[in-house]
């Protein structure tokens, strides 16, 4: 069965700190994975998407991984500022078809002063 | 652009009644999504179409739900009859497709649907 499992379920950090969130995926066949972020009551924005062959991909203070191999991705954020709070998709794209994505339920991070 | 539009962004109905959801994708995506967003279940793809045909529809719960897309600037998703089990937070999605594959949904503000 296709599955995406994202941890922790939710995080608090301190202004300013560094946080890593993990997503694993059991996909299969693999196209490409995105990560999103989605503000209270708003809709998912797209961070970053990664192909099978990407390692590592940043935008701002967003960096995330791929290990295709043992199937695991990761979300770091960097000097994490308040504008951060918000709930972090990880969304896996299955090649069956042409828009077959698979979602996690996400972390929501909370970036207290 | 605009982005994706979306209406009504709140939506409060008496079980029975019929909801009727409306989007407007981003001038020149080819393809529309529609979802569905709860606490239990996270986000949901429900329908999708491609050049204003339904491709995949497996998502939808049941014969209650039904979307069409009579145009590329329009697709509504109509619940008849509506259930307070149906209460979520809908949302409509648009993308153009590259060659690579490595399109980006850009998604609306969705709408609130409270049934009760």
């Amino acid at each position: 069965k296709n599955q995406v499992e994202q941890s922790p379920q939710s995080l608090i950090i301190l202004e300013g700190k560094n946080c890593t969130l993990q997503c694993n995926y059991t996909v299969s066949p693999f196209s490409n994975l995105r990560w999103y972020k989605q503000d209270t009551g708003r809709g998912p924005v797209s961070l970053t998407i990664m192909t099978f062959s990407e390692n590592t991909k940043s935008n701002g203070r967003y960096t995330a991984t791929l290990d295709a191999d043992t199937k695991q991705s990761s979300l770091h954020i960097t000097a994490s500022q308040l504008s951060d709070s918000a709930s972090y998709i990880c969304v896996v794209s299955a090649r069956q078809g042409a828009q077959k994505l698979v979602f996690g339920q996400g972390t929501r991070l909370t970036i207290n002063p | 652009d605009a982005g994706v539009i979306q209406s009504p962004r709140h939506e409060v109905t008496e079980m029975g009644q019929e909801v009727t959801l409306r989007c407007k994708p981003i001038s020149g995506h080819d393809y529309l999504f529609w979802y569905r967003q709860t606490m239990m279940r996270g986000l949901e793809l429900l329908i999708y179409f491609n050049n204003n045909v339904p491709i995949d529809d497996s998502g939808m719960p049941e014969d209650r739900f039904s979307a069409k897309m009579p145009n590329a600037s329009f697709s509504t998703l109509k619940i008849q009859p509506s259930e307070p089990r149906d209460s979520a937070v809908y949302f409509c999605a648009s993308t153009f497709r590259t060659s690579g594959g490595e399109d980006t949904q850009y998604f609306g503000p969705g709408t609130r649907l409270t049934v009760l």
